[in-house]
């Protein structure tokens, strides 16, 4: 069975600029993740959907960021506009029956940003 | 709020010998899980073990098991029989049962280092 998918892998941009992230969760996954991890640092949670709606956003820098995951699938985390400090690796997780042990996180390979 | 601390930033170890991770959490939850992830330089975070509090015994994986002590708030990660592969940053992590499953607050990572 495929695991999480995140595209790009990799994004350089300048700062100010916009740029956006994809995720694919397992199928059936009924919860879907976003953390930031900045180099040396463990992942901080930014959002956590339940379906399509937003369960925690508490942590989420909501003047440039954002986020959705339309029709409970699928979802993006946009940045707009950028600054030097979110240089990062944005983690996308899933969780949910189907696979495993229930409510497991399930990671994917994640996107390294760089800002300049 | 929750806080987990991983004290050692770098570890190392032969191949075929035993090593112990530390780390130690703060909360006031009651119902909670501990988790000990790994994130190989590929960057994909794969969960090692699970631990639930209310258990008193502690999990074991093959050749991971953990050191929970509840009332000292430390869950410590022991690795024998070390392999090459087990070379990565490792993760504590905690999060609350109820509702607020599924929510991680990670530690700053331990990496480890298995030398042939």
């Amino acid at each position: 069975e495929a695991g999480v998918a995140q595209s790009p892998r990799y994004k350089i941009i300048e700062k100010r600029q916009s740029v956006a992230f994809w995720c694919n969760p397992i199928s059936g996954h009924a919860t879907l993740y976003w953390y930031q991890q900045i180099l040396g640092q463990g992942p901080k949670l930014l959002i956590q959907f339940q379906n399509n709606g937003v369960v925690d956003d508490s942590q989420l820098p909501k003047d440039r960021f954002s986020a959705e995951r339309l029709k409970g699938v699928d979802s993006t985390l946009k940045i707009q506009p950028a600054k030097l400090e979110d240089s990062a690796v944005y983690l996308c997780a899933s969780s949910g029956p189907g696979q495993g042990t229930y409510n497991e996180q399930f990671f994917g390979p994640g996107t390294r940003l760089t800002v300049l | 709020a929750q806080t987990v601390t991983q004290s050692q930033p770098e570890m190392s170890v032969q191949e075929a010998e035993t090593v112990t991770l530390s780390c130690t959490y703060d909360t006031s939850e009651s119902n909670y899980y501990l988790f000990w992830y790994k994130q190989p330089p590929s960057r994909q975070m794969i969960l090692v073990i699970r631990q639930e509090a209310y258990k008193q015994q502690n999990a074991t994986e093959n050749r991971f098991s953990v050191n929970f002590q509840k009332a000292a708030k430390s869950f410590s990660l022991k690795i024998s029989d070390s392999q090459l592969g087990d070379t990565a940053m490792y993760f504590c992590a905690f999060s609350a049962g109820g509702t607020s499953y599924g929510k991680l607050t990670f530690g700053q990572g331990t990496i480890l280092t298995v030398h042939p």
